[in-house]
């Protein structure tokens, strides 16, 4: 079993619609927990961080932690064509990042 | 704020020669760089974290004669594949944080072709 569990999708919506990006793991040690967004052939770009459970908001994004579940969710709201990426979840142990496997998203228009 | 630049961007070699990677944080200063590796459609394996001025801590499996990590300053960190194979072809991202702080910040990726 992998140490972070994130389905690859890929996902397709419509324009507009709600977002729901989610994250799972294993290890109750993780410290912080960020939500990445990676464009084709690009570095990732840091878009949430947060370290206790609970939401964090930001713009049309929401992060969403639960740690008696050992579940981590993004909210986007209004989503638009230029958030079709790939959304990775990472969490820290001891100064590393464990990443997801990336969820794949489409926005059409 | 945190900008971290990489260069080349994209760099194609024949197989046996070496290539050298730049890692920069451009605005602030970078105590610990961490270098990935991509494949496509794959998330990002952590190969090599590095401190200033001390040598790198290499993950499980990393060869690291083969990869030659340098971090002289507390802006830059170098990565060398030393005698490149096709296999060596991938997308490299290096990462870097400030002092005391979890947040890592990316690079743009350098894409690396060997023929």
């Amino acid at each position: 079993q992998k140490e972070v569990e994130q389905d690859p999708g890929p996902l397709s919506v419509p324009e507009g619609a709600i977002v729901s990006l989610n994250c799972t793991y294993s290890n109750s040690a993780f410290q912080y927990f960020m939500w990445y967004r990676q464009y084709s052939r690009k570095g990732p770009e840091l878009l949430m961080y947060t370290y206790s459970s609970g939401n964090k908001e930001d713009g049309r994004f929401t992060a969403q932690v639960d740690k008696s579940s050992k579940y981590i969710s993004l909210f986007i709201r209004d989503s638009q064509p230029s958030d079709s990426a790939t959304y990775l979840c990472a969490m820290t142990l001891r100064g590393k990042l464990i990443f997801g496997q990336g969820t794949e998203l489409s926005v059409k228009p | 704020g945190a900008v971290v630049s990489q260069h080349p961007s994209w760099v194609i070699c024949k197989s046996g020669t070496s290539v050298k990677i730049e890692c920069r944080s451009l605005d602030f200063q970078a105590t610990t760089m961490f270098w990935y590796r991509q494949f496509p459609k794959q998330s990002l394996m952590l190969m090599a974290t590095s401190n200033e001025g001390s040598k790198a801590t290499y993950e499980q499996g990393v060869e690291k004669d083969k990869f030659l990590i340098n971090h002289a300053s507390l802006t830059l960190s170098t990565l060398t594949v030393t005698s490149a194979h096709p296999e060596d072809s991938s997308f490299y991202i290096c990462s870097a944080t400030a002092d005391r702080q979890e947040t890592q910040y990316f690079g743009p990726g350098t894409r690396l072709l060997v023929l």
